[in-house]
């Protein structure tokens, strides 16, 4: 059973505007979240991440907003880059706890110059 | 710093065949360690973690094992590799805090 769910497998923007990339999650439990970039043929590397006791975290163009009561978080990027395309993966999890992090299917962003 | 270093980068291998990927970690001692498969098409899917020497956890069954024989040391194991085994294979570190999990640059396994 998937835990943790993206259910846009690919995302297009024009360089310059945002990119929102969605992430929907079951499990009222998980408390800590993830965002992770991966290119083809290399490990994912780390974003951003996001506690439970906070709806937003923001780092430079990268902001993650967490909407406990819908199970719901979202990763805004303004302005898109070209570089930034790539798959960003979602991922929760109760690491207190000592459980693993569930990641999602992965949305593959392509920021058109 | 911490690093994490995972081989093969690319492998080939027949059906039926033996299979053995490594994963070391330096740098940080007692990390949690865990193997997950990105099948085409899909996500990341965990297959093991071990939270210390000899102490493992599957998350899915299948034909696929792993071992700690060291601290900083994960090995993925077959013994007889079937098709659907194909995949990229990430290993990854965390600290005891578990808040961020570090991967490796993975191995990307073609079972024909």
């Amino acid at each position: 059973d998937q835990q943790v769910k993206q259910n846009s497998p690919s995302l297009s923007v024009q360089e310059g505007r945002i990119s929102i990339l969605n992430c929907d999650y079951t499990n009222s439990m998980f408390d800590y979240f993830l965002w992770y970039k991966k290119y083809p043929a290399e490990g994912p590397t780390f974003l951003i991440s996001i506690s439970s006791i906070k709806d937003k975290n923001e780092d430079g163009r990268f902001t993650v907003f967490l909407n406990k009561s819908a199970k719901h978080l979202s990763l805004h990027i303004v302005p898109s880059q070209p570089g930034d395309s790539a798959v960003y993966f979602c991922a929760a999890g109760t690491p207190n706890t000592g459980n693993q992090f569930y990641f999602g299917t992965g949305t593959s962003l392509t920021v058109i110059p | 710093s911490q690093t994490i270093h995972q081989w093969p980068a690319t492998l080939v291998q027949p059906v039926g065949s033996p299979l053995s990927l490594e994963c070391t970690v330096e740098g940080t001692s007692n990390p949690n360690l865990y193997w997950y498969r990105q099948a085409a098409g899909r996500g990341l899917q965990l297959l093991f973690y071990s939270v210390g020497i000899g102490q493992i956890s599957s998350e899915v069954p299948q034909n696929l094992s792993a071992s700690r024989p060291q601290d900083r040391q994960f090995i993925l194991s077959s013994k007889k590799l079937l098709l659907s085994d194909s995949g990229f294979y990430l290993c990854a570190w965390s600290g005891r805090l578990n808040e961020k999990l570090f991967f490796g640059s993975g191995t990307q396994l073609s079972v024909l």
